[in-house]
């Protein structure tokens, strides 16, 4: 069974706040994830990191930003947050030369910016 | 651009029998694919996978089939069974890239006992 944490499971907030998704994973994984999804949509890859003091851009534009200070620990940051913001979070990480199958989901931050 | 599609965002099944979810791609890099599920409030969990270099892969009821020709692949689950009940995801990736997931819309699939 995969460790992997993310807190909050939901969030309802207010336009300007600051607001950081957190997760992390107890698996020594190297490699982590950040997934955006709109209901019925696709996930989108939106950060990853391959190890400590690296993070790259996804694939899909977003605001947030990331740091990996910490193996364990990717957290997500939105420095204002909008109604445009609203989404389905999802974290992942996975083992450096182990696999695509190896990556593995947490459960999501349902995110609600009023 | 999408450059993975599951055209059907629904579907229902009859308890005991086949499902089978559809998925297509349009890049001719892809040569890995895999099947993700996700119930609801949970993250999606991987199921099955396949490599460009075979056109089918079976574990237990499910049953991934690739048609490289037709940029198309198929997760048959059989027989289906309450449980099932999810949302199934396709991705795709290029293995000797950077290993991102390009993932698809997702089929709701329903189970009926």
């Amino acid at each position: 069974e995969a460790d992997i944490y993310q807190t909050p499971r939901y969030l309802v907030i207010g336009t300007g706040k600051k607001i950081t998704l957190e997760c992390s994973q107890t698996m020594g994984h190297d490699k982590m994830y950040w997934y955006q999804q709109d209901p019925g949509m696709e996930l989108h890859l939106i950060h990853y990191s391959y190890g400590v003091n690296s993070t790259e851009k996804g694939d899909l534009s977003s605001e947030s930003t990331v740091s990996r200070i910490r193996t364990e620990h990717f957290p997500l940051t939105l420095e204002s947050a909008r109604p445009s913001h609203t989404s389905q979070y999802l974290c992942a990480s996975s083992e450096e030369g182990r696999g695509l199958e190896t990556q593995y989901f947490g459960p999501g931050t349902r995110l609600l910016v009023l | 651009d999408q450059q993975v599609k599951q055209n059907s965002p629904s579907l229902s099944v009859q308890e005991g029998r086949i499902s089978i979810l559809n998925c297509d791609y349009t890049n001719s890099m892809f040569d890995y694919f895999l099947w993700y599920k996700k119930y609801p409030a949970e993250g999606p969990t991987f199921l099955i996978s396949i490599s460009s270099i075979k056109d089918k892969n079976e574990d237990g009821r499910f049953t991934v089939f690739l048609n490289k020709s037709a940029k198309h692949l198929s997760l048959h689950i059989v027989p289906s069974q309450p449980g099932d009940s999810a949302v199934y995801f396709c991705a795709a990736s290029v293995l000797r890239g950077n290993e991102k997931l390009t993932f698809g819309t997702g089929t709701r699939l329903t189970i009926i006992p």
